[in-house]
């Protein structure tokens, strides 16, 4: 079985400063997806960011960026220019292609001071 | 306008008794999930669909029902046996994997609070 892991619960970044939240995982598939979904006080599940297996660049989408290390099995996402809307609750995910379904990491808190 | 809805938002439930939750979706999509999420925690697995007429259990099924009649409709059940159902509550759907041009992404509905009173 697939399991997610993200070992900071909260973080907290300065405004327009850098973030990185960190994600690892154990799998022994060879094609999934990962991803970065942010939830926000009104609880709605929002995709951030997502990555390919076979792919060797990292997915980047404006201020989000992900540092995917296929071999460690490691699925970071830094947020740059910190802005007071991304406090949010980060939920790291991983789909395989057996079964078809999202295994969670437990989450971190973010919070972003003005 | 495409998308999951999930109704009702808020529900409350007396002991004893059996509810439902409604999920909708018209984004053609063949699989669908029912999520639940407690309090400062994760996101845990109740029940998967990949087709009409078939479901697996997720990791806590217990307690729960659904039934996929149609194509875009998966709805749950919170049934009397479901000792501790306050919680939030998020339907799922995606393409097959390896199917489609949306990647293999989840979409999610806005969620539904349940509480027992």
């Amino acid at each position: 079985a697939q399991t997610v892991t993200q070992s900071q619960p909260e973080m907290s970044v300065q405004e327009a400063e850098t973030v990185t939240l960190s994600c690892t995982y154990d799998t022994s598939e060879s094609d999934y997806y990962l991803f970065w979904y942010k939830q926000p006080p009104s609880r709605q599940m929002i995709l951030v960011i997502r990555q390919e297996a076979y792919k060797q660049q990292n997915a980047t989408e404006n201020r989000f960026s992900v540092n995917f290390q296929k071999a460690a099995k490691s699925f970071s996402l830094k947020i740059s220019d910190s802005q007071l809307g991304d406090a949010a609750m980060y939920f790291c995910a991983y789909r395989g292609n057996a079964g078809n379904m999202l295994t969670f990491g437990g989450g971190t808190r973010l919070m972003v001071k003005p | 306008d495409g998308g999951i809805t999930q109704s009702p938002k808020y529900l409350f439930r007396k002991e004893g008794q059996n509810v439902t939750l409604s999920c909708e979706q018209n984004l053609n999509h063949d699989a669908m999930y029912w999520y639940r999420q407690d309090p400062g925690q994760g996101l845990r697995l109740i029940y998967y669909s990949q087709i009409v007429n078939d479901f697996q259990k997720g990791d806590i099924a217990e307690g729960y029902s659904v039934s996929r009649e149609k194509k875009e409709s998966f709805p749950l059940t919170v049934t009397s046996a479901q000792k501790n159902p306050t919680a939030f509550y998020l339907c799922a759907s995606a393409e097959l994997w390896g199917q489609g041009s949306t990647g293999n992404t989840i979409y999610f509905g806005e969620g539904s609070w349940l509480t027992v009173v």
